[in-house]
C-alpha cells in the first residue's frame, strides 16, 4: 500500500497554462504539506494544511493555490505557469501533534517541466 | 536567519569504508533534528529524529548523533545500496510542524 501518493508523476506543459497536482495519504495523518525541490535539490516548504485548514503559507506566488477536500487529500493548482515553476513538487503528511508530529512522510514527487 | 548547512556536498566511498556526514545548524530554539534519505526520482524517506544534545539513534549501518551545534550521520562499512542523498532538517520551537532542510549530501558507495 502506498502511504502518500501523487499524480501525475511527470507533467510537461507550456507557459501560461493552468495545471493541478493531486496528493492522497492513507496514513490517517491530520497534517499535509507541499514542498518544492528546485534544480539544486533544495527542498522548501510551500504550504501546510491541518484538518483541511491552511496553517502555513510561505512566500509563494498567488498563482499557487492548495485545496484540501478532506484531510486525506491535498491538491495543488497552479495558474499561468512560468518557466521558473519547473521543479519537483512533493506532498508530505504527518501526525497533528505529539513528539512524532515532525516526522513527515513524503510522496514520490511530481516533476513539472514548463516549456 | 535560521540555517542548516550540510557537508560535504558529495562523498564517494568504497564499500566498507566508514565515514561521517555533517549537518550544522544555527537556529534559535531547536525542537528536533531529522535525517532523511532520498533516492533518485523518489521522495525523502524518514530515518531518524534527534531531540536533545547527546542523543544517538541507530539503524543498521547508520548512526546519528546530536550536539548543540551539529549532527553527524555515521555510516559504518557502507554498501552500494546506501548510495543516496542524505538530507538533514530542523524543526523550530516556534510555529507549526515546519521543517527547514539542508541541501543534502550525495553519497556514492562503489563496490
Amino acid at each position: 500500500d502506498t502511504a502518500v501518493s501523487q499524480t501525475p508523476k511527470y507533467l510537461v506543459t507550456q507557459m501560461g497554462n493552468d495545471k493541478s497536482i493531486k496528493c492522497e495519504q492513507n496514513l490517517g495523518h491530520d497534517t499535509m504539506y507541499w514542498y518544492k525541490q528546485d534544480s539544486k535539490k533544495f527542498l522548501k516548504i510551500m504550504f501546510s494544511y491541518n484538518n483541511k485548514e491552511l496553517i502555513i503559507n510561505e512566500t509563494v506566488p498567488n498563482r499557487f493555490s492548495p485545496k484540501s477536500p478532506d484531510k486525506a487529500h491535498l491538491n495543488l493548482h497552479i495558474n499561468s505557469l512560468e518557466l521558473g515553476d519547473s521543479a519537483v513538487y512533493f506532498c508530505a503528511s504527518s501526525r497533528l501533534a505529539g513528539v512524532r508530529s515532525y516526522e513527515q512522510y513524503f510522496g514520490p514527487g511530481t516533476r513539472l517541466t514548463v516549456t | 536567519e535560521d540555517q542548516v548547512t550540510q557537508s560535504p556536498e558529495a562523498l564517494r566511498l568504497q564499500e566498507g569504508e566508514s565515514s561521517s556526514l555533517n549537518c550544522s545548524y544555527t537556529v534559535s530554539g531547536l525542537r528536533g533534528l531529522f535525517w532523511y534519505r532520498q533516492d533518485p526520482g523518489k521522495g525523502p524517506e524518514f530515518l531518524f529524529t534527534l531531540y536533545s544534545a547527546g542523543e544517538e539513534k541507530e539503524k543498521e549501518r547508520l548512526k546519528a548523533t546530536l550536539t548543540k551545534k551539529e549532527s553527524f550521520l555515521h555510516i559504518t562499512a557502507p554498501k552500494p545500496e546506501d548510495s543516496a542523498t542524505y538530507l538533514c532538517a530542523v524543526a523550530l520551537n516556534s510555529g507549526y510542524s515546519t521543517l527547514t532542510f539542508g541541501k543534502g549530501t550525495m553519497l556514492l558507495v562503489s563496490p
